[in-house]
């Protein structure tokens, strides 16, 4: 039982370097989604998407882009890296036909800008 | 403005006593749901409980019980007889409606939860 992978669990990148955080899932969930946690800040959504070739907007979506070309995939890009992305990333997935509708999560990918 | 609150940062509990996490929602949705999760120092996400806006009783899982008062606003966790191990951060989190038709699920600031021997 894969779940949700992520890829890279670590990262270090130099300011203006670009990325992108690999999301996997293998529990045909039409909803994915991309958190990142900082200290006090709790999980801060980025972007999200309800199935293939649809994706939209969450709280923080500035300097981020993502694509969901598949079901299973969802790609999280960082094209100009800044120190202000330093932070950790959680990939989220969920379905609503299974109740009740819980976000399973990958384990998380610690990304420093330098 | 803040569409889930927790305003207990940090939280203290005796070990085997009861201990309320506070969560208050923002939604103007009749049709929402609202779920609890643990993060231990590993940093892994742990779902808990979940209760959805229509359900009438609170919900419960072993030694989790949610208190839902939804004319407030709030969905409090309540852990019984606390554990060692229960010590981890809490996140509530809230499955809403976007103005699109579509859901997204946005969570809170989180609470540090210290059960003491």
């Amino acid at each position: 039982n894969a779940g949700v992978t992520q890829t890279p669990k670590f990262q270090v990148l130099k300011t203006g370097q670009s990325m992108t955080l690999q999301c996997a899932q293998d529990m045909n969930h039409e909803y994915m989604s991309w958190y990142r946690q900082d200290p006090g800040m709790g999980l801060r959504l980025i972007h999200y998407s309800v199935g293939a070739g649809i994706t939209d907007q969450g709280e923080v979506p500035n300097g981020y882009n993502v694509s969901r070309s598949t079901t299973e995939d969802f790609p999280l890009r960082l094209l100009s890296a800044a120190p202000s992305q330093t932070s950790v990333y959680f990939c989220a997935s969920s379905s609503r036909d299974r109740l009740p509708g819980e976000l399973f999560f990958g384990e998380g990918s610690r990304l420093t800008v330098l | 403005a803040q569409k889930i609150t927790q305003t207990q940062p940090g939280m203290f509990v005796q070990e085997k006593e009861a201990v309320t996490l506070d969560c208050t929602y923002d939604t103007s949705d009749q049709s929402y749901g609202l779920f609890w999760y643990k993060q231990p120092s590993s940093g892994e996400m742990i779902f808990l409980i979940y209760q959805g806006s229509y359900d009438e009783q609170n919900a419960t899982e072993g030694r989790y019980s949610l208190n839902f008062q939804k004319a407030r606003k709030s969905a409090n966790l309540v852990i019984s007889a606390s554990q060692l191990g229960d010590s981890a951060m809490y996140f509530c989190a809230m499955r809403e409606v976007t103005t699109s038709g579509t859901y997204k699920y946005i969570f809170g600031t989180g609470t540090r939860l210290k059960v003491l021997a």
